[in-house]
Parts: C-alpha cells; structure tokens; sequence
C-alpha cells in the first residue's frame, strides 16, 4: 500500500517537545519528507531525508525513521510552530501520496 | 531569488478543460523532477503528478489517470497541467513543486503559491 498515516491533531505546550508520526509500507523502503503549512500559505519542506534540514529550518526540527514509522520531532515547541504538517514519500510505482496531515496545536 | 508563478486558474464547468502553467525562475529548472500538488477547500494536501527533467516519464495519481497531462517546456522553464473532463471533485488550490530525487526519497522543494480551480455549474 502507498497510503501514509497520521494522528489528526496533536497539541504540545509552549516549550515542550512534541513528536509527529506517519505510518506506512512505503516508508520501510524510502524516507519520508515532512512539510509546514499555515492558513492561507504554500507548503515549506521542513524535513527530508534521513534527518535534513532546508537552511532556515530552526534545529528544534529533526527527523527520525523505524521500519514503517516516520517522525517528525520538534524540540522546545514555539507558538510560530502551529500549523499543519504533512509527510510525503515515494513509493515502489513513482508515485508520491501525502499523509492526511497532522494539525498542531501550541497551548 | 528562486521562484514558481502558477496560473491559468479560473472557474469552469463540470466537463470542461483548463490548462494551468508554471513560470520557474532563479533555478535551474531543467534539473529539476517538476510536480503538481493539488489541495481542495479545507483539505488535506494531495500529489497529483511528477514529470522528469526531459520529460520522459510522468506519474499520476490514479484519480485524473486519462483526463490530466503534465508536460513541460524547458527552453521556456515552464511547467503545465493540461486539465480535461473536469469534476467538483477537482476543485483545488493547484500547487507547482520543484522535485529533488536521491536514491532512497525525494522532496518538495520550492513550491509556487498556488492557483485556484473552481469546478461548478
């Protein structure tokens, strides 16, 4: 299957360290990208790879992978970090479905 | 500065046909994987097709398989969606990307600001 999982929404508090997963077959083979969107903006790559950062990405972003498990980590959440955030990956047959999306919520 | 400007947006029947393009700039657009990422009213984001640098392999969601056609013009780094027998389901913000591969994953970057397609009577 290329379909990629995630949790609707997740909420962090002001500060702490919040992870973000995407589940699927695809990501045994392949890594997975993540994406920041806010209201009414195109999405920024956040996240590709093993674990790389676009420059202007602030470190607290990182990235991990175990068997069918992308994450998505950020360390010490800041209010500007609330937004939607997406995984992507390819698969076996060259297509790229993106994961349903994850809305974050900074208390 | 590293740019994509898509157009040809607009409202449009159900049936009808629309062509969007994507002006690139500030890269090197013949090296680049080009994309389209669609995005439909309070939804999720969705890939709709990939085209390689030369053209010669291009990939679809199985959704628009046989009514969309990605294509490009690298002399005139441009980028296109050819659009036919259009549905409501099709109404989205249609996002250009750029696509980097590496043997074991690509990504998305950089990424235009959108042009909107509405698909109604």
């Amino acid at each position: 299957s290329s379909e990629l999982t995630q949790d609707p929404a997740v909420s962090v508090a002001l500060g702490q360290t919040v992870r973000i997963t995407c589940q699927g077959d695809s990501l045994r083979s392949y890594y997975a990208s993540w994406y920041q969107q806010k209201p009414g903006q195109a999405p920024v790559l956040v996240i590709y790879g093993k674990n790389n950062r676009p420059s202007g990405i602030p470190d607290r972003f990182s990235g991990s992978s175990s068997g069918n498990t992308a994450s998505l980590t950020i360390t010490g959440a800041q209010a500007e970090d609330e937004a939607d955030y997406y995984c992507n990956s390819r698969d076996s047959s060259g297509n790229h479905p993106f994961g349903g999306g994850t809305k974050l919520t900074v208390l | 500065e590293v740019q994509l400007v898509e157009s040809g947006g607009g409202l449009v029947q159900p049936g009808g046909s629309l062509r969007l393009s994507c002006a690139a700039s500030g890269f090197t657009f013949s090296s680049y994987w080009m994309s389209w990422v669609r995005q439909a009213p309070g939804k999720g984001l969705e890939w709709v097709a990939n085209i390689k640098q030369d053209g010669s392999e291009k990939y679809y969601v199985d959704s628009v398989k046989g009514r969309f056609t990605i294509s490009r013009d690298n002399a005139k780094n441009s980028l296109y969606l050819q659009m036919n027998s259009l549905r409501a389901e099709d109404t989205a913000v249609y996002y250009c990307a750029g696509l980097i591969y590496v043997i074991r994953f690509g990504w998305f970057d950089p990424w235009g600001q959108g042009t909107l397609v509405t698909v109604s009577s």
